[in-house]
């Protein structure tokens, strides 16, 4: 079964500072895709960012990045330069090839600090 | 502007009662999902739909129902066999399930008591 492990419940960083989000993933299928989604207050789901397991460079867009290490299972969000509207619940997520649906981590609450 | 809509962002209901979410998409896509979100929790998977007049059950399908009769809509039912139906709701299409991005819309927080 697959299963997206995010461990820190909520952060509190300050601003400007760059953010490490941690995501741990197991999954046995060897072809998947690893996304990120932001949160904010409002409730909707904003897609930021996405890798698949077969890409070689990691992902990036804008001041997101996205660490995978494949060996570790490992998809660690980062947010550089962090602002003030950063601030929301952070989702990560995946999708095995042959599934028709994505399964979500329980998320972590960002909270940047002016 | 293509999009997402659910109606209505708030839903208050008496305990015993049906009540249809509503999702529509005008962003053509074959793909659609319901999720239900709790406090403090990840989403999980109602129903989706591959395609116009099909539709599987999720991870959480029980006392929930959904029809697909036009592309463009998704509308999910919570039946009085829901125990728990407080909860925020959330849409989301894709181009297709072997898609990897979704698009949501922005909610329904349904409250019954």
């Amino acid at each position: 079964a697959q299963k997206i492990t995010q461990t820190q419940p909520g952060m509190f960083v300050q601003e400007k500072e760059a953010v490490t989000l941690d995501c741990t993933y197991d999954t046995s299928d060897q072809s998947y895709g690893l996304f990120w989604y932001k949160q904010p207050s409002s409730g909707e789901m904003i897609f930021l960012i996405y890798q698949g397991s077969y890409d070689e460079q990691n992902a990036t867009e804008g001041r997101y990045s996205l660490n995978f290490q494949k060996a570790r299972k490992s998809a660690n969000l980062v947010i550089s330069a962090s602002q003030l509207g950063d601030s929301a619940m952070y989702f990560c997520a995946m999708r095995g090839y042959r599934d028709d649906k994505i399964i979500f981590g329980k998320g972590t609450r960002l909270h940047i600090l002016p | 502007d293509g999009g997402i809509t659910q109606s209505p962002k708030y839903l208050f209901r008496k305990e015993g009662q049906n009540v249809t979410l509503s999702c529509e998409q005008n962003l053509n896509h074959d793909a659609m999902y319901w999720y239900r979100q709790d406090p403090g929790q990840g989403l999980r998977l109602i129903y989706y739909s591959q395609i116009v007049n099909d539709f599987q059950k999720g991870d959480i399908a029980e006392g929930y129902s959904v029809s697909r009769e036009k592309k463009e809509s998704f509308p999910l039912t919570v039946t009085s066999a829901q125990k728990n139906p407080t909860a925020f709701y959330l849409c989301a299409s894709s181009i297709g399930t072997d898609s990897y991005e979704q698009y949501f819309g922005p909610g329904t927080r349904l409250t019954v008591t």
